[in-house]
């Protein structure tokens, strides 16, 4: 089993619509989740922390975190063009401080 | 805040050079800094941990010999590829993030560098 797993897509939105990415981890000692984005040739590009359980939001994203369920999630609310790229989603804590542990990405794709 | 620079962004040399690859917190002091490589369409696999006036930490089948890592300050941190070869072609991208009590704080990337190796 893997530690973090998503859906590696790819996920297809219409422009204009919600993009919902899913993210599992498998460590009950994880303390931080992080989402990330990054283009295709560039480094990832960090867009929401969330360390407590419910909804953090920030413009046009919403991260989800349930620790009972190992699940942390982020929408995309009024998806652009702009927002194809590959999300990756972080955990951090539990067995080893400040490393991370990233899934292997969801590719997303908004069409227009 | 929190800005990564990273250099250079791109390295083309032939089989046998060393090439190193510098990694600058600009606004922030780093207290752990990260070496990342990543293949294409694959995920990024964590090399190394470095936390200043330290030894480096090696993740599993890394070769400390071949990839030599500085954390000199709590700005800078150095990976040097030793007589590199053309598996050695990869994207290496640093992080670094800032220690702040029990929570692990966000890790901040650098641009990356392009290794080419022919």
């Amino acid at each position: 089993q893997k530690e973090v797993e998503q859906n590696s897509g790819p996920l297809s939105v219409p422009e204009g619509a919600i993009a919902s990415l899913n993210c599992t981890y498998s460590d009950r000692g994880s303390q931080s989740f992080f989402w990330y984005r990054q283009y295709s040739g560039k480094s990832p590009e960090l867009i929401m922390s969330i360390y407590s359980n419910g909804d953090k939001e920030d413009g046009r994203f919403t991260a989800q975190l349930n620790k009972a369920s190992q699940y942390v999630s982020l929408l995309i609310r009024d998806s652009q063009p702009s927002d194809s790229a590959t999300y990756l989603c972080a955990v951090a804590g539990g067995t080893s401080y400040g490393k991370l542990t990233f899934g292997q990405g969801t590719i997303l794709t908004v069409h227009p | 805040g929190a800005v990564v620079s990273q250099h250079p962004s791109r390295v083309i040399c032939k089989s046998g050079t060393s090439v190193k690859i510098e990694c600058r917190s600009l606004d922030f002091q780093a207290t752990t800094m990260f070496w990342y490589r990543q293949f294409p369409k694959q995920s990024l696999m964590l090399m190394a941990t470095s936390n200043e006036g330290s030894k480096a930490t090696y993740e599993q089948g890394v070769e400390k010999d071949k990839f030599l890592i500085n954390h000199a300050s709590l700005t800078l941190s150095t990976l040097t590829v030793t007589s590199a070869h053309p598996e050695d072609s990869s994207f290496y991208i640093c992080s670094a993030s800032k220690r702040q009590g029990p929570i692990n704080q966000p890790q901040h990337f650098g641009d990356g560098t392009r290794l080419s190796i022919l």
